[in-house]
């Protein structure tokens, strides 16, 4: 069974806090994504990486950064946490024209 | 800019009724449009997707109608059923503006009532 894990359910930090959000995929996939889903906004590409070490920007990068030291490995960076920053925030591995595998999601609180 | 338009965002249907969600779409070198289905807690998981080379695409009780020139698919539920309410999602990518994002509508959140 496919699986891509996130590191917490749900998380609660501090305006100005700096964030980290762990995704893991047992897939072996070449490319892994971060997106955030709001209420009525759907879901939005944050970064994507299409090789270790490899990223692109996605529609909304700015406050965040990301890294791939390994294949499996995809953190999504928030340096210095704001309160528009709280929001469900998905992983996901697989391909652009073919199925994308989610994460169960980290909801991040920022007070 | 919503690359994806999606409607309506809520549905309420009787079991056993049929669940119609709409797309629409601008960028004409999109190749690749699927449907997402997410259950609360859970993270979206592909449902069916086509490729604008057929006009529809059928897996069991779901079916996908793709309109090229109308630059609209849309998304069928037969015989809707309680354990379908979900919130769903339309996608697309293709071209260069979509050649590394698959751009998500703005979801569906479909209650199927008993």
């Amino acid at each position: 069974d496919v699986k891509v894990t996130q590191s917490s359910r749900y998380l609660v930090k501090r305006t100005g806090e700096k964030v980290f959000l762990e995704c893991v995929q047992d897939m072996d996939h070449e490319n892994m994504f971060w997106y955030r889903q709001d209420p009525g906004l759907g879901l939005r590409l944050i970064y994507f990486s299409y090789d270790v070490k490899m990223k692109e920007k996605g529609d909304i990068p700015e406050g965040y950064s990301v890294s791939r030291e390994k294949k499996e490995r995809f953190s999504l960076i928030l340096e210095s946490a704001s309160t528009n920053q709280t929001s469900m925030y998905l992983c996901a591995s697989g391909g652009v024209r073919d199925t994308q595998y989610f994460g169960p999601g980290t909801r991040l609180t920022v007070l | 800019q919503q690359q994806v338009k999606q409607s309506p965002q809520s549905l309420i249907v009787q079991k056993g009724g049929i669940s119609i969600i709409n797309c629409a779409y601008e960028n004409t070198a999109f190749d690749y449009f699927p449907w997402y289905q997410q259950f609360p807690g859970k993270g979206p998981a592909l449902l069916i997707a086509i490729r604008p080379d057929v006009s529809e695409k059928k897996e069991g009780r779901f079916t996908i109608s793709f309109n090229k020139s109308a630059k609209q698919f849309s998304l069928h539920i037969m015989d809707s059923q309680p354990g379908d309410s979900a919130t769903y999602f339309c996608a697309a990518s293709g071209g260069t503006t979509g050649a590394n994002n698959l751009f998500f509508g703005t979801g569906t959140r479909l209650t199927v009532i008993p």
